[in-house]
């Protein structure tokens, strides 16, 4: 069983719709959860990250954390088409005990996703 | 503020040769990573550097990959020899922080 578990998708939306995007994990030592976002041929980049449970957001994105149900979750609302991309989870065990500091990331396989005009 | 570079950003080998990849980090940035990704896969790390002493090397395959790290700065990555499996984008990042900033990769062919 992998560390990290991203549903492979594709998933193909129409523009204005909400994309849900999800991952599990098994380490229960993971304190650190990010969302990446890599365009064809890039290198990936920093969406959002969350420190332990809870939600947060930033505009259009809102990411979930249930770490009872080793469960996290991005939803994209009113998607547009320059939201088409790669969506890649990422964890990490936070190095000391104040959780300022993290580890290597573990990567999900990653999820396609395009929206259509 | 310039991201990470890389080079060369595409290299098509035939199995059993040797290559070399070249990573410029952030300016200011002590820590460097290389990770490798395969096609439909996420980025799998294989060696994390502090300033120019390895942190984290244990998942990069010691018998046909090295990687150096002089001066703090630069790190370059070599595969000798390649072998078909080893076909992927090798991505350079680099963190001051926590938050890793990475290059746009080099993909590699091995045929």
């Amino acid at each position: 069983q992998k560390e990290v578990e991203q549903d492979p998708g594709p998933l193909s939306v129409p523009e204005g719709a909400i994309v849900s995007l999800n991952c599990t994990y098994s380490n229960s030592a993971f304190q650190y959860f990010m969302w990446y976002r890599q365009y064809s041929r890039k290198g990936p980049e920093l969406l959002m990250y969350t420190y332990s449970s809870g939600n947060k957001e930033d505009g259009r994105f809102t990411a979930q954390v249930d770490k009872s149900s080793k469960y996290i979750s991005l939803f994209i609302r009113d998607s547009q088409p320059s939201d088409s991309a790669t969506y890649l989870c990422a964890m990490s065990e936070a190095l000391n005990a104040g959780g300022t500091s993290y580890g290597k990331l573990t990567f999900g396989q990653g999820t396609i996703l395009t929206v259509h005009p | 503020e310039a991201g990470v570079a890389q080079s060369p950003r595409y290299k098509i080998i035939e199995k059993r040769q040797s290559v070399a990849f070249w990573c410029n980090p952030i300016s200011g940035h002590a820590t460097l990573y290389w990770y490798q990704q395969i096609l439909g896969q996420g980025p799998k790390l294989l060696i994390q550097f502090q300033n120019n002493g390895v942190v984290d090397d244990s998942q990069l395959p010691k018998d046909r990959f090295s990687a150096e790290r002089l001066k703090g700065v630069d790190s370059t990555l070599k595969i000798q020899p390649a072998k078909l499996e080893d076909s992927a984008v090798y991505l350079c990042a680099s963190s001051k922080n926590n938050e890793q900033f990475f290059g746009p990769g080099t993909r590699l062919t091995v045929l």
